[in-house]
Order: C-alpha cells, then sequence, then structure tokens
C-alpha cells in the first residue's frame, strides 16, 4: 500500500512563473490537506479538500494560489505568478475520514525554490 | 485559533541519554488530540506518539513517551537511550476532536534534537 505520493521533489520555478504540485493521497483516502513550511518554521495549514469539493480553504492566500481535488487524479496545488516569498516545502497529507479520523499521513512534500 | 508553542528551538543530548522536548497549547476545547512528529533532514514528517485528551493516561511508543498536563496545556515529549538516528526536527501538533471542525492540525515551530556521540 504506497504512502502519500507528491511529485515534483523539487521545482524550480523564476518569478512570475506557475508552479503545480500534486498529491495522490492513499489507497481509499478521500481527504487532502496541504500544508506549508517556511524556512525554520513549523507547516502551516493552507487548505483541505474532498473529492471535487473545498472544506475549507482559510489558510491559503487569498490570490495566485488555488487547490482542487478531481473525482479523478491528484491534487494540484497551484501557485500563479510566483514570487520569491513562496519558496517553501510544501506537504500534501490525506486520511479516509475527517475529523473522526485522528491522524494524517503526509507526504515527503515538494521543494518550491523561487529564482 | 488554536496556538502551540515550542520555546525550545534547539537541544542536544548525549547518546544513551534521555532528553525532554516541551511543548505547551492554548485552546479552548476540551476535546483534541496531540502529536509528537519527526522530520529528519529527508523532510518526510513521521508520526512519533500521539495522545488523546480525554484519556488521563500518558502515551507511550518504545523509548518515546510523553507526559500530558491537560489543565496546564502541556505535552513534553521524553525521548530515552537516546540514539543517533534521532537525530532531527521535532514538531508538537495539535488537532481538533469537535465534530464540527476541519481537522487540520496546528504546529509549534519545532525543536532541533542534536545527539551527541
Amino acid at each position: 500500500n504506497a504512502g502519500v505520493m507528491q511529485n515534483p521533489r523539487h521545482l524550480v520555478r523564476r518569478r512570475g512563473q506557475e508552479a503545480r504540485l500534486r498529491c495522490s493521497p492513499m489507497k481509499g483516502h478521500s481527504h487532502v490537506y496541504w500544508y506549508r513550511q517556511l524556512p525554520e518554521e513549523g507547516l502551516k495549514f493552507m487548505v483541505y479538500l474532498q473529492k471535487e469539493n473545498i472544506i475549507d480553504e482559510s489558510g491559503m492566500p487569498k490570490e495566485r494560489f488555488s487547490a482542487e481535488f478531481p473525482k479523478e487524479g491528484p491534487s494540484i496545488l497551484r501557485i500563479q505568478q510566483v514570487v520569491r516569498g513562496d519558496s517553501a516545502a510544501y506537504f500534501c497529507a490525506s486520511s479516509p475520514q475527517g475529523v473522526s479520523f485522528n491522524e494524517q499521513f503526509f507526504g515527503p512534500g515538494t521543494r518550491l525554490t523561487v529564482l | 485559533a488554536q496556538t502551540v508553542t515550542q520555546s525550545q528551538p534547539e537541544m542536544s543530548v548525549q547518546e544513551a541519554e534521555t532528553v525532554t522536548l516541551s511543548c505547551t497549547y492554548d485552546t479552548s476545547e476540551s476535546d483534541y488530540y496531540l502529536f509528537w512528529y519527526k522530520q529528519p533532514p529527508s523532510r518526510q514528517m513521521i508520526l512519533v506518539i500521539r495522545q488523546e485528551a480525554y484519556k488521563q493516561q500518558n502515551a507511550t511508543e518504545n523509548r518515546f513517551s510523553v507526559n500530558f498536563q491537560k489543565a496546564a496545556k502541556s505535552f513534553s515529549l521524553k525521548i530515552s537511550d537516546s540514539q543517533l538516528g534521532d537525530a532531527a526536527m521535532y514538531f508538537c501538533a495539535y488537532r481538533s476532536a469537535r465534530p464540527r471542525s476541519r481537522g487540520q492540525f496546528y504546529f509549534g515551530t519545532g525543536t532541533s534534537l542534536t545527539v551527541i556521540p
């Protein structure tokens, strides 16, 4: 049973380009969470999705960031017109259920570097 | 919003010795979960131990144990017989168990643990 998969593991973009980060949850998991880890900081919640629904995006910046979790395929975190401050590690976590399940399984993260 | 505080940015311990990492949190909720995650240089988040707030008994996983003081909102991690492989960043995390919550984690800023041979 493969764990949470994220790709790419490393992504380099120039300012103004788009970054697209993918997360494939564990098999059977329908809940996905995205977190961002800035250098020297802990992980901070960005968005919580279920299949085809955004449940909570209160941690997402209002502009340039969007997320989706389609019926088929991975969850995508999209950052448009990246800036240097977007450089961070982005982690995806999944669980089979929402709150009633007390653990989330984390992927290895995508390290985004903006030049 | 819940906050999690780790007041020790860095800690070190001699191999085979015991070290305690501190964590405090702030919440008005009575039902929640607490976690310690380990993040080695690979950056993979690895669950070390978890505690349900309604349980008075402190969780234990082999060499790892917690001291959960609900009234004081304290959740420290004790690592016994420290090994070189324990060297990593350790994050304390909080998750609400309320049915209406979204279930996201709130993380502290981490403690970097060095194990000295």
